[in-house]
């Protein structure tokens, strides 16, 4: 079966340190994965996309995530945290098929503290 | 470039009544994605239009949901009667994606809909 777990549903940082938001995934294709971010109030934005190239894949807004097949994970990561970071963050796996439809996780909402 | 519109943005009904949203794509692109999102969760699929017709609809409670999209553009999704656990926000996506190569899908807003 294929599926997408974000082991944190709630993470908090200071503005200026670095953020880790942490995501495992299940499949028995060669996945695809993606992180969409949601503002309040505003439509899923992509963030980043692996899809079998760099196993490093940097995004929009200073963000990157990298892909590690042997722990099945794909965390996100950014230097240092902004005030406009504040938002929900969904890991997303492509699922095999011609249809190639998205299986979001549930979602780690971030915090940023000033 | 105008993305994808959604409209009503929030809705208040009473259970057992019916609803509808419409969605707007992004022109030109011949895929529509309509998904659920209750609270707490990430978004749910509930069907999928390849230009008029239907993709994927496996996950749509076909006895109170039903979805169209006439003349491959502008879609409804309604509910009919809904049930207290249909509150969440409907999403609705639209993508290029025209064969099997992924592409990215743009969201609309969403519309929130609560059942009393």
């Amino acid at each position: 079966a294929q599926s997408v777990t974000q082991l944190d549903s709630h993470v908090s940082v200071s503005e200026g340190t670095p953020v880790l938001l942490r995501c495992n995934y299940s499949s028995s294709y060669s996945p695809s994965l993606f992180w969409y971010v949601q503002h309040p109030n505003k439509g899923l934005q992509l963030l980043l996309k692996y899809t079998s190239a760099a196993t490093l894949v940097k995004g929009i807004n200073g963000f990157e995530a990298e892909f590690k097949k042997s722990e099945t994970s794909f965390h996100l990561t950014k230097p240092s945290a902004h005030m406009s970071d504040a938002a929900e963050y969904f890991c997303v796996l492509l699922t095999g098929g011609s249809q190639g439809n998205l299986i979001f996780g549930k979602g780690t909402k971030l915090s940023v503290k000033p | 470039e105008a993305g994808v519109a959604q409209s009503p943005r929030y809705k208040i009904i009473e259970k057992r009544q019916s609803v509808a949203f419409w969605c707007n794509p992004i022109s030109g692109h011949a895929t529509l994605y309509w998904y659920q999102q209750i609270l707490g969760q990430g978004p749910k699929l509930l069907i999928q239009f390849q230009n008029n017709g239907v993709v994927d609809d496996s996950q749509l409670p076909k006895d109170r949901f039903s979805a169209e999209r006439l003349k491959g553009v502008d879609s409804t999704l309604k509910i009919q009667p809904a049930k207290l656990e249909d509150s969440a926000v409907y999403l609705c996506a639209s993508s290029l994606a025209t064969s099997r190569m992924y592409n990215e899908q743009f969201f609309g807003p969403g519309t929130r809909l609560t059942v009393l």
